[in-house]
């Protein structure tokens, strides 16, 4: 079965520090990966989106994300974070095909100040 | 910007009372879909549509239907309405294309007492 996993729930960082949020999919072939992040009471807004080629894709608000197909992996990066990015982030995946997209259950995060 | 429109963004209902969650998207996207998230929790898609005249259920079990009588439009009917129907109910569309991300509206948050 198809399936995105974000191991993390809860993320706290400092204002200013770097952050990883973390994401593994399982399917029966690589399918397009997105980040979407989510503030509190609010839609989801696309960061980014890999389909193929280059393994380092760039998104905005200064976030990028690396796909690892050996680890089955689309980690989330900042090299600084603000507070004003204190959301939740959800990581999806999908085939392309008709069907909707399946979502991670997300983590949450929170900056220190 | 996406124009993905959701209304009531907030709905407090009695138990029992047929409700109807309005979507509508101006960008032409041929593929829509409702997703149900509980606070704190992933995203399951609930109902999708290829275009017109055409409706298919998610992942997630739901009492709730749709139609898709017209291309921007996509409302959700709850006939009768009970507390375990309460949940943020989010509308997103998307091109008919391999790996189109999804834009997403502001969602519709139910309460049903």
């Amino acid at each position: 079965a198809q399936s995105v996993t974000q191991p993390d729930i809860h993320i706290t960082v400092s204002e200013g520090a770097s952050l990883e949020l973390r994401c593994n999919y399982s399917y029966g072939a690589t399918p397009y990966l997105f980040w979407y992040v989510q503030s509190p009471g609010q839609g989801l807004q696309l960061l980014l989106k890999y389909f193929s080629g280059d393994t380092l894709v760039q998104g905005i608000k200064g976030f990028e994300a690396e796909f690892k197909r050996s680890q089955s992996s689309f980690n989330l990066r900042k090299p600084s974070v603000h507070w004003s990015d204190a959301a939740e982030y959800f990581c999806a995946a999908g085939r392309g095909g008709a069907d909707g997209l399946t979502f991670g259950k997300g983590t949450h995060l929170i900056i220190q100040p | 910007e996406a124009d993905i429109y959701q209304t009531p963004r907030y709905l407090v209902i009695g138990t029992g009372k047929k409700i109807t969650l309005e979507c509508s998207q101006t960008m032409g996207h041929d593929k829509m879909y409702w997703y149900q998230q509980d606070p704190g929790m992933e995203l399951h898609l609930i109902h999708y549509s290829y275009g017109v005249n055409s409706t298919e259920k998610g992942d997630l079990s739901s009492e709730s239907t749709v139609s898709r009588i017209r291309t921007e439009h996509f409302p959700l009917t709850l006939e009768s309405a009970r507390p375990s129907h309460t949940s943020q109910y989010l509308c997103a569309s998307s091109e008919y294309r391999r790996g189109s991300e999804a834009f997403f509206g502001q969602g519709t948050r139910l309460t049903v007492v």
